[in-house]
């Protein structure tokens, strides 16, 4: 069963620039998470989608991000413009909905290191 | 406010035994998480505790007590390849994890 892929991998750009973000999860798994970590803080819950709809997105900094999952598969993530405090790793991970089971463990991707210079 | 506090870093010895805290404040509870996080890598799933008590899992086992909103992972018979950074992560009310900053486990020879 292949994992969570997050691409890229890498990305450095300039402030102001637009980036964009690509998840995909486990094939099958409706539940899709966002996340970000700054250097040296804690993992943060960006949001959380159900197949294609937004279920929480709380944890969304700005409305310089915006995330979509057009028909319920991979999404992405575009922050524009990039700010300096955008840095950071960004997570995604997918969990597989079991009857009313919300506890699923979340199986995570490397990770997409945002660098903005 | 929702908090997660964990020891920033612990040091322990190849064959040893090791126990990395973990305290809690979050707006309701449905569980605590444990992943590991190699350098560079995604953090993979080791451990779910819902209910008070020890859950076993080979070498490593996780506690939960939720009346002192606290847990703990044990890891046995330590190996090198255990360096990692453990994180602790609690699911709240709205079934949002709420994660500490990780716990870097050096492990010597």
């Amino acid at each position: 069963e292949a994992g969570v892929t997050q691409f890229p991998s890498h990305s450095v750009i300039e402030k102001g620039q637009t980036v964009t973000l690509r998840c995909d999860p486990i094939s099958g798994h409706d539940n899709l998470y966002w996340y970000r970590r700054v250097m040296g803080k804690e993992i943060k819950f960006l949001l959380h989608f159900v197949k294609e709809s937004k279920q929480d997105e709380s944890g969304m900094p700005n409305n310089r991000f915006l995330a979509e999952r057009t028909g319920g598969t991979y999404s992405t993530l575009k922050v524009q413009p990039a700010e300096l405090e955008d840095s950071g790793v960004y997570f995604c991970a997918s969990s597989q909905v079991c009857g009313p089971e919300p506890n699923q463990p979340q199986h995570f991707g490397d990770g997409t290191r945002l660098s903005i210079l | 406010g929702q908090n997660i506090d964990q020891p920033t870093e612990m040091t322990a010895t190849e064959g040893a035994i090791v126990q990395i805290n973990c305290t809690y404040q979050t707006s309701g509870f449905n569980g605590l998480f444990w992943y590991q996080q190699h350098a560079g890598e995604a953090p993979t799933f080791l451990s779910y505790n819902v209910l008070d008590g020890l859950e076993e899992k080979g070498r490593f086992s996780s506690f939960l007590s939720r009346s002192k909103g606290y847990s703990y992972l044990l890891l046995k018979e330590l190996q090198m390849k255990d360096s990692a950074s453990y994180l602790c992560a609690a699911l709240d009310s709205n079934y949002q994890l709420i994660w500490g900053a990780g716990t870097k486990l050096i492990i010597k020879p």
